[in-house]
């Protein structure tokens, strides 16, 4: 089976942009995460999606959003960029609310 | 509230050598799951291990073996006969038993040398 994907691998944006990112789950995981992982630190939690429902958030601004799909797919965004957005956002899916989660490859945004 | 702490910044090791990387953590829940998680120079966080708060068995599996100890609420993990392959950051993580959210630690960076 394939693992988590996401998309795009890389995006350069600038200041003031929105951007969308976008992740597939394992083929019948139900949940999925996204996080967000700075440089030299540790992934911090943003959103868990749950059966297409927000079942928790992060400490971040609502200038980050995000959805579930019928299919389990997900996106997450940001509005009104700024540098610090500049990170790795990882997507990460399970098969139920509360499991191991299993990580897709990343997304490597860079906010010029 | 809920921390984890990797004390351990960078280690280095010569191939071959054991090496354990500590993790302990803080909450006052009583069901929660530990995790360790492996993120090597690709950037992709690949799982390792989870464990739950009413399962203190230490787990072996090849060359990796975790100790869990609830009374100093550590979770350590341990490499035998390390290899190069093994460089990378190694992530501990918890979650509480009602959620997904996963609190990671700061993570310790492994360098194997040949």
């Amino acid at each position: 089976d394939a693992g988590v994907t996401q998309s795009p691998t890389h995006l350069i944006k600038t200041r003031g942009q929105q951007v969308t990112l976008r992740c597939s789950p394992i083929s019948g995981h139900k949940s999925v995460s996204w996080y967000q992982q700075v440089l030299g630190q540790g992934p911090q939690f943003i959103f868990q999606y749950y059966e297409k429902e927000e079942r928790g958030r992060g400490n971040f601004p609502d200038r980050f959003s995000a959805r579930q799909f019928p299919n389990y797919s997900s996106e997450l965004n940001v509005n009104a960029l700024l540098l610090g957005d500049s990170a790795l956002y990882l997507c990460a899916s399970s098969p139920d609310r509360v499991g191991e989660q299993y990580f897709g490859p990343g997304t490597r945004l860079t906010v010029t | 509230a809920q921390k984890v702490t990797q004390a351990q910044t960078e280690i280095s090791v010569v191939e071959k050598e054991d090496v354990t990387l500590d993790c302990v953590y803080e909450t006052r829940d009583t069901t929660y799951y530990l995790f360790w998680y492996k993120q090597p120079p690709s950037g992709e966080l690949v799982f390792l291990i989870r464990r739950n708060s009413f399962d203190e068995q230490n787990e072996i599996s090849g060359r990796y073996s975790w100790n869990f100890q609830k009374s100093t609420s550590s979770f350590n993990f341990t490499i035998t006969a390390s290899q190069v392959v093994d460089s990378a950051v190694y992530f501990c993580a918890l979650s509480l038993g009602n959620t997904d959210k996963l609190i990671f630690g700061t993570g310790t960076r492994l360098q194997v040398f040949p």
